[in-house]
């Protein structure tokens, strides 16, 4: 069975800052990693995902970097906007015995002060 | 046209009730999933289905019974409500099983009193 372990529960950022999501898996046999994001009242959305055959990936104000020898990958949000205030969940596949569904991490409620 | 629609948005029942809640997505996708949220925020897997096919039971009381009428529904009746069984229920799909993106429908709020 996989298991996802995300940190920190909560992060609280000013405008402008730079917001940090670490985590970290256990085994997978797939290589896919995706973030959602999840607005109050709403279903979570993706973000961003990496496929890593490269070690990051940049979107917008959003990176993955991955780290596959350590089993961690991590969400950054750069110059952070209000409008970022939100859930955030990684995922990682299971492992070989459970096939290439998804296991979501606990979640990160990012608040960015303005 | 939203993508994955779910009914009712919300339900507030009386312990040992029957309800279902019902989901429909028009992307066309082959595996669509329930997800349940506690409070915490936690998003944990109960059922998904592939073409109609069930492949994924998580161990989720037997009072939790999914039925997939065809490939664009997928309904969730729950029998004998219990207060724990308050949160919120997400459906979701994606164009096939695994690696794919998951598109999430809008949530129903159930509150067991």
């Amino acid at each position: 069975q996989q298991q996802v372990k995300q940190s920190p529960q909560s992060l609280i950022v000013q405008k402008g800052g730079i917001s940090i999501i670490n985590c970290a898996y256990e085994n997978t046999a797939f290589d896919y990693f995706p973030w959602y994001q999840q607005f109050p009242g709403k279903g979570p959305a993706l973000l961003i995902a990496i496929r890593p055959d490269v070690s990051e990936k940049k979107e917008g104000r959003f990176t993955i970097s991955f780290n596959k020898s350590a089993k961690q990958f991590s969400l950054h949000i750069m110059d952070s906007q209000p409008g970022d205030s939100a859930t955030y969940f990684c995922a990682a596949p299971g492992g070989e015995t459970s096939g290439s569904r998804l296991t979501f991490g606990e979640g990160t409620q990012l608040t960015v002060n303005p | 046209d939203t993508a994955v629609s779910q009914t009712p948005k919300y339900l507030v029942t009386q312990m040992g009730n029957d309800k279902s809640i019902k989901c429909e997505q028009n992307l066309g996708h082959d595996t669509m999933y329930w997800y349940k949220q506690d409070s915490k925020k936690f998003l944990k897997i109960m059922f998904s289905y592939n073409n109609k096919e069930l492949i994924i039971n998580e161990t989720v009381p037997n009072r939790f019974s999914p039925k997939s009428p065809d490939k664009a529904h997928l309904n969730l009746h729950i029998n004998s409500l219990e207060l724990g069984d308050s949160a919120v229920y997400f459906c979701a799909s994606s164009q096939a099983f695994g690696q794919e993106t998951q598109y999430f429908g809008p949530g129903t709020r159930l509150l067991v009193l």
